[in-house]
Formats: C-alpha cells, sequence, structure tokens
C-alpha cells in the first residue's frame, strides 16, 4: 500500500504498553479538536474529539488532553495494540470558521 | 454502507488535461468538505459546502480548481490544465452540523 508520511516523526511502543501522541496545535481561537487515524491508502479515521470548554476526554483506550495555555493536545492510547500501527493527526477548528487546519502527524509503531 | 464514497480510488493523466473527482457523502449529512493531502503532510482544507452554498474557499483553491454540489448531495472536484504539482490524494469528508467530519478513502491522483 501506499505510505501516508515518509519522513514522520514516528513513535515506537511495546505492544500492550500505553502511547502518548502529542501535538501542538497553532491558533489560540480554535474551538473544537479532533484526532484522526490515518492508515496507508485510506482516508482518515475519527478517533476522539474534545471543545475548548474542556480538558480531557476519555474514549474506549483512548484519552485526549487539552492544555489551552500551551496550545497542545495529547492523544493517550492504553494497553497499544499492533492494529493502532498508523499515522495519527490532530486538526483543531478556529472559531467562527469551517477550517479545519490538520498537524503534520506522528507515525506510531507497535512492536510485538 | 453508508460511508463517504469517492471515484474514482485512481486517477492517471497527463499535464494539461483536465480531471474530475466525485464525493457521495452520508446520508443527510449537511456539510462537505474537499482537502488534499501529499505525502508527509496532513489534509490541506481546499473547500466547504453546506448544502449546495459553497461557503468557504481555502487560497490553496487557485482558478483552475472548481467545485460543485448542485443538489445538496454528491459533490464534484474539477482541475483544469493539470499540472505535475496537482498530484496528491484527494479527500471528502462529510457531517452533519457542528461535529465530526467523516473521510472518505480519497482519490489518487498522478499528473504526468
Amino acid at each position: 500500500g501506499e505510505s501516508v508520511g515518509l519522513h514522520l516523526p514516528t513513535l515506537s511502543v511495546q505492544e500492550g504498553d500505553n502511547s502518548i501522541i502529542n501535538c501542538a496545535y497553532s491558533n489560540s481561537a480554535s474551538d473544537y479538536f479532533i484526532w484522526y487515524k490515518q492508515e496507508s491508502g485510506k482516508g482518515p479515521q475519527f478517533i476522539i474529539d474534545i471543545r475548548s470548554n474542556m480538558d480531557k476526554r476519555q474514549g474506549q483506550r483512548v484519552t485526549v488532553l487539552l492544555n489551552k495555555t500551551v496550545k497542545h493536545l495529547s492523544l493517550q492510547i492504553a494497553a497499544t495494540q499492533p492494529g493502532d500501527s498508523a499515522v495519527y493527526f490532530c486538526a483543531e477548528r478556529v472559531s467562527g470558521t469551517y477550517k479545519y487546519i490538520f498537524g503534520t502527524g506522528t507515525r506510531l509503531k507497535v512492536l510485538a | 454502507d453508508t460511508g463517504v464514497s469517492q471515484n474514482p480510488r485512481h486517477k492517471i493523466t497527463k499535464r494539461g488535461q483536465n480531471v474530475t473527482f466525485r464525493c457521495d457523502p452520508i446520508s443527510e449529512h449537511n456539510r462537505l468538505y474537499w482537502y488534499r493531502q501529499t505525502l508527509g503532510q496532513g489534509p490541506e482544507f481546499l473547500t466547504y459546502f453546506q448544502n449546495e452554498a459553497q461557503l468557504e474557499k481555502s487560497r490553496l483553491l487557485s482558478d483552475r480548481f472548481s467545485a460543485e454540489r448542485p443538489k445538496g448531495s454528491f459533490s464534484t472536484l474539477e482541475i483544469q490544465r493539470t499540472e505535475q504539482g496537482d498530484s496528491a490524494m484527494y479527500l471528502c469528508a462529510s457531517s452533519f452540523g457542528d461535529v465530526v467530519q467523516y473521510f472518505g478513502p480519497g482519490t489518487r491522483l498522478l499528473v504526468l
């Protein structure tokens, strides 16, 4: 399949360990954030979202943390599995627009 | 199934030719987005429709690019006089209201 990203930052974790993927977003006026997972040859797949009036949100095996003071977003994946291997993107939406700005992505490699 | 679909999945064309891509959003989703993604990068916003109205366009969308959503359902993205720099993955996403966008599988364009 095609490679989604050839020179992306890479995070390698052992299967079963927890993963933390970080993202610095660009605009202090952004009010909504989404994490996406993208596998080679596929479109981005929604993982979890968070609005700017929250600082933490949990899903199944995933948690998103938002620190508006430093414009930082993180995605925590518990008990990482081989199927979690992919490129992960954060996306921000600037308040008052319909435009979503994506980060450059992080490749997650899960080691057996 | 009712995910976002895109056609064709792959397109190879010669420089100077016109190409048209189609996106069928999830049924009843009133919002539709087009993005472009190159290797190693996150998706870049191109344009946004709410129903049939095109409400926002990126500066990336040059005069050679045009998008339509005539009946508020499917959308087309046309590129005229293609250039090698247009080679990319073109992604479509849809949403219902002000929530998560769901992406299609993309159309991979190669301009020779």
